[in-house]
């Protein structure tokens, strides 16, 4: 049973346009929303987070938005740049979980000069 | 700073074969992770230790063992290699504080089970 979904497998967008990548959820006790960017050969590197309690948080370049009652999270990208082509995981936790994240199977994202 | 630290970075084992992966961080963190990642899959929670001294399964924990063995270092043995285990294995730490302090993750060891 996949509680995490990220059904987009791979994007690709023009440089300088927006990348929307987009992320399902089933388990309603997650109240912790991260996104994850793995470039090959190294580990995932944390970018951005949500709590249940907000519906949007920004950070430069990045905002993820949270939409609780349609357990749908999306992570936008304005402007895309090459260097952010990579593997995009999203990934959930609940409180009193020991922080054991439940990850998507991720998106990989081009970003085209 | 180094962070976290995984060795080996790459190693074929023959199925039946036992060994142990490496995992070292110098951040002065309570929680440590392993996870594995498969082809076309996301990352799956194979052990963790929340602090020192305790160590608790997770979804994917047969045919793995761990050990914590102090705060910086947790160990990954696998005891008869199988090819179902050929994946990239993933280190990772965090305070273990709250939320505000997300999973710092090592750079991988890719495993091959022959």
């Amino acid at each position: 049973d996949q509680q995490v979904k990220q059904n987009s497998p791979s994007l690709s967008v023009q440089e300088g346009r927006i990348s929307i990548l987009n992320c399902d959820y089933t388990n309603s006790m997650f109240d912790y929303f991260l996104w994850y960017k793995k470039y090959p050969a190294e580990g995932p590197t944390f970018l951005i987070s949500i709590s249940s309690i907000k519906d949007k948080n920004e950070d430069g370049r990045f905002t993820v938005f949270l939409n609780k009652s349609a357990k749908h999270l999306s992570l936008h990208i304005v402007p895309s740049q090459p260097g952010d082509s990579a593997v995009y995981f999203c990934a959930a936790t609940r409180g009193g979980s020991n922080y054991k994240l439940t990850f998507g199977k991720g998106t990989l994202l081009t970003v085209n000069p | 700073n180094a962070g976290v630290t995984q060795t080996p970075k790459f190693q074929v084992l023959k199925t039946g074969q036992s060994m142990t992966l490496q995992c070292a961080q110098d951040m002065n963190h309570n929680s440590m992770y392993w996870y594995r990642q498969d082809p076309g899959m996301g990352l799956r929670l194979i052990y963790y230790s929340a602090s020192e001294g305790t160590t608790d399964k997770g979804e994917v924990p047969n045919g793995y063992n761990v050990s914590r063995l102090n705060k910086r270092e947790f160990s990954l043995r696998l005891e008869s290699a199988a090819p179902s285990q050929t994946s990239v294995y993933f280190c990772a730490s965090r305070p273990g504080l709250n939320y505000n302090s997300p999973l710092h993750f090592g750079n991988g060891t890719r495993l091959t089970v022959t």
